[in-house]
């Protein structure tokens, strides 16, 4: 089985900082890991997401991701805020030999102006 | 259709009332989640249905939630009795079952107030 955790429920960076949301996972096979991101009273939206390959995956909004497996974490970041990156953002992570996706419990961002 | 469809957008309910959430999954979709989110919390999975498999119904808060899910497509979330902390958005997604790489793809939740 998988699981996810999401350190700190809640984030805030002034404008123009860098963006770090952090995420850990477990799993016992080789995992797949996405990053969702939900807009004020929107549904939630693919960010990106790393299956194979490159560990260093971007999405879109100038975010990115890096796959480590040695730390199990696969931290969301973003070199400067803007003000229309506040959202919740949710980590989740699957598997060819699991079942279904799991869900982080969201990081809610707060850019200060 | 192109995606999730859930209905209605937004329920307004009596306690002790029952409330019926419909989710209408991506065709040919086969696994299909329902979760929860409360103002201001994050996502509570409630439910997943897997092919013809038996459901994982772990995440149900109490027995006076039920889901099915007929003919392998539209699912439906009951909540009998309604009480006011079942008052949240309730979030239906679907994912091609055994495409793990592939994300699952969500609805634009049922906002279920309870007055």
């Amino acid at each position: 089985a998988q699981s996810v955790t999401q350190l700190g429920s809640h984030v805030s960076v002034s404008e123009g900082a860098l963006v770090l949301l952090r995420c850990n996972y477990s799993s016992s096979v080789p995992p797949y890991l996405f990053w969702y991101v939900q807009y004020p009273n929107q549904g939630l939206q693919l960010l990106l997401k790393y299956t194979t390959g490159a560990t260093l995956v971007k999405g879109i909004n100038g975010f990115e991701a890096e796959f480590k497996k040695s730390e199990t974490s696969f931290h969301l970041t973003k070199p400067s805020a803007h003000m229309s990156d506040a959202a919740e953002y949710f980590c989740a992570v699957s598997a060819d030999t699991g079942n279904q996706f799991y869900f982080g419990t969201g990081t809610s961002l707060t850019v200060i102006p | 259709g192109a995606g999730v469809s859930q209905s209605p957008s937004n329920k307004v309910t009596e306690k002790g009332k029952d409330v019926e959430l419909r989710c209408d999954p991506i065709s040919g979709h086969t696994a299909l989640y329902w979760y929860r989110q409360s103002l201001g919390q994050g996502l509570e999975f409630l439910i997943y249905f897997q092919g013809n498999s038996a459901p994982d119904k772990s995440g149900l808060p109490s027995d006076r939630f039920s889901a099915e899910r007929t003919g392998g497509s539209v699912s439906t979330l009951t909540i009998q009795r309604t009480q006011q902390e079942d008052s949240a958005v309730y979030l239906c997604a679907s994912s091609l079952e055994g495409a793990w790489d592939t994300e699952a793809f969500f609805g634009q939740g049922t906002r279920l107030t309870v007055v």
